[in-house]
């Protein structure tokens, strides 16, 4: 099946700190690609939907000038946690997909864990 | 509007017996659903997915799901658990229109006693 990769996988930052996480298909081109929160013993939580070149669509409720999305390209989106703070201490997993279509799967990273110290 | 409930926060099974995890959903129009697991500190691995072909979908490691719109369900089952399928596991609809929008249940923790 389709590959995605996210980096870091791991991170612990101080408050105040931006942190960059990236999310990259690696077999295929992704013309969308979500990006989810994961609270421990909790469901994902859709944070904002990104397609590639233009602006992300964000849900309600998620700040869109803290968490900063950019998708540049086919393979790749970044989501930037601006001036981390211990609550934004979570697990972030993308996901991405190919287009047309209904029923298309979404192929899902292995997830950033950050920490905000 | 779409929704998914996950009927059982918790399931816990011996080794070698059968497993049902209970997924009912409710979509505005013909859903694509999908079972998906996470092990623990891990990302989401596909179990398997319907979307309008075969009502009975067999997916990977001897997992399968019954769609049946009559009853808006569709349960994941696997014959014999073994203990590598204890994990969290996660029911998603998606009904495909406008932005994709996809909705997660809110888990069914799986315990597999030995």
């Amino acid at each position: 099946g389709a590959v995605v990769s996210q980096h870091p996988s791991r991170v612990i930052c101080k408050s105040g700190t931006s942190v960059k996480i990236e999310c990259r298909s690696l077999d295929f081109q992704a013309t969308t690609m979500f990006w989810y929160r994961q609270f421990p013993k909790k469901s994902l939580m859709l944070m904002a939907t990104s397609n590639e070149g233009s602006k992300a669509t964000y849900e309600q409720g998620v700040e869109k000038d803290k968490f900063l999305i950019n998708h540049a390209s086919l393979t790749l989106s970044t989501l930037t946690v601006t001036s981390a703070h211990p609550e934004d201490s979570s697990f972030y997993i993308c996901s991405a997909k190919t287009s047309g279509g209904r029923g298309e799967t979404q192929y899902f990273g292995p997830g950033t864990r950050l920490l905000v110290l | 509007a779409q929704s998914v409930t996950q009927l059982d926060s918790h399931v816990s099974v011996s080794e070698g017996t059968p497993v049902l995890l209970r997924c009912n959903y409710s979509s505005s129009y013909s859903p694509s659903l999908f079972w998906y697991v996470q092990h623990p500190n891990k990302g989401l691995q596909l179990l398997l997915k319907y979307t309008s072909a075969a009502t009975l979908v067999k997916g990977i490691n001897g997992f399968e799901a019954e769609f049946k719109k009559s009853e808006t369900s569709f349960h994941l089952t696997k014959p014999s658990a073994h203990m590598s399928d204890a994990a969290e596991y996660f029911c998603v609809v998606s009904d495909g229109t406008g932005g994709f929008k996809t909705i997660f249940g809110a888990g069914t923790r799986l315990f597999v006693k030995a």
